[in-house]
């Protein structure tokens, strides 16, 4: 079954450095999306992506945070300067179509540590 | 804008037993999806069924089903003959036209052998 492919699984990173987070979709899926989910707490919407852009950013999304698709495969969460705070898990998914209707693909997540 | 409630944080049930996990909601859309995301300990996010709003039937996948009360924004999840790898964080969601999950904050569900 396809999969959506996150790397790397876990990175500790020092306060004010830049991360770089990566997902793979699926191939053929054309929405993709970022969530974040601080330990203990619940799932939330960061960005969502399509045709080359941005559709929809939650407050969460400031300045610090971009998105980006390189090369048609990868999808890309980059944090400019990390702060404490940005220590959570970041998990990517993808969406054949309107994700409401075909529903959503995650992949394994990404555990961000900032020290 | 949408809240996903689940006010239980936590519940038990003895393995080969029926439990059931609360949820409601709160949407001004006419359109919508509801789901149940189970998260083990790897913490990844497993999708375990979807609900259409303007489907009256109740959405099942084998020991998985809901009960959806629309007219009362409420999803509530039931797990038939529970098993020891249903224990897990479970996440109600909703989502509209804009495509965009929201998320409950989750129950944590043990299963007791």
């Amino acid at each position: 079954e396809p999969e959506v492919t996150q790397t790397p699984s876990h990175q500790v990173t020092q306060m004010g450095q830049e991360v770089i987070l990566r997902c793979v979709p699926i191939s053929n899926h054309l929405y993709f999306y970022w969530y974040r989910q601080i330990l203990g707490q619940k799932v939330e919407f960061l960005v969502s992506f399509y045709n080359n852009e941005i559709s929809e950013k939650s407050e969460i999304f400031d300045d610090q945070f971009s998105v980006e698709r390189p090369d048609g495969s990868n999808f890309t969460l980059k944090i400019r300067s990390t702060k404490l705070e940005d220590s959570a898990m970041y998990f990517c998914a993808s969406s054949e179509g309107q994700g409401s209707f075909y529903g959503y693909t995650f992949g394994s997540g990404t555990r961000l540590t900032v020290v | 804008a949408q809240t996903v409630t689940q006010s239980q944080p936590e519940m038990s049930v003895q393995e080969a037993e029926t439990v059931t996990l609360s949820c409601t909601y709160d949407t001004s859309e006419s359109d919508y999806y509801l789901f149940w995301y189970k998260q083990p300990p790897s913490r990844q996010m497993i999708l375990v069924i979807r609900q259409e709003a303007y489907k009256q039937q109740n959405a099942t996948e084998n020991r998985f089903s809901v009960n959806f009360q629309k007219a009362a924004k409420s999803f509530s999840l039931k797990i038939s003959d529970s098993q020891l790898g249903d224990a897990a964080m479970y996440f109600c969601a909703d989502t509209g036209a804009n495509s965009k999950l929201t998320f409950g904050k989750g129950i944590t569900l043990s299963v007791r052998p």
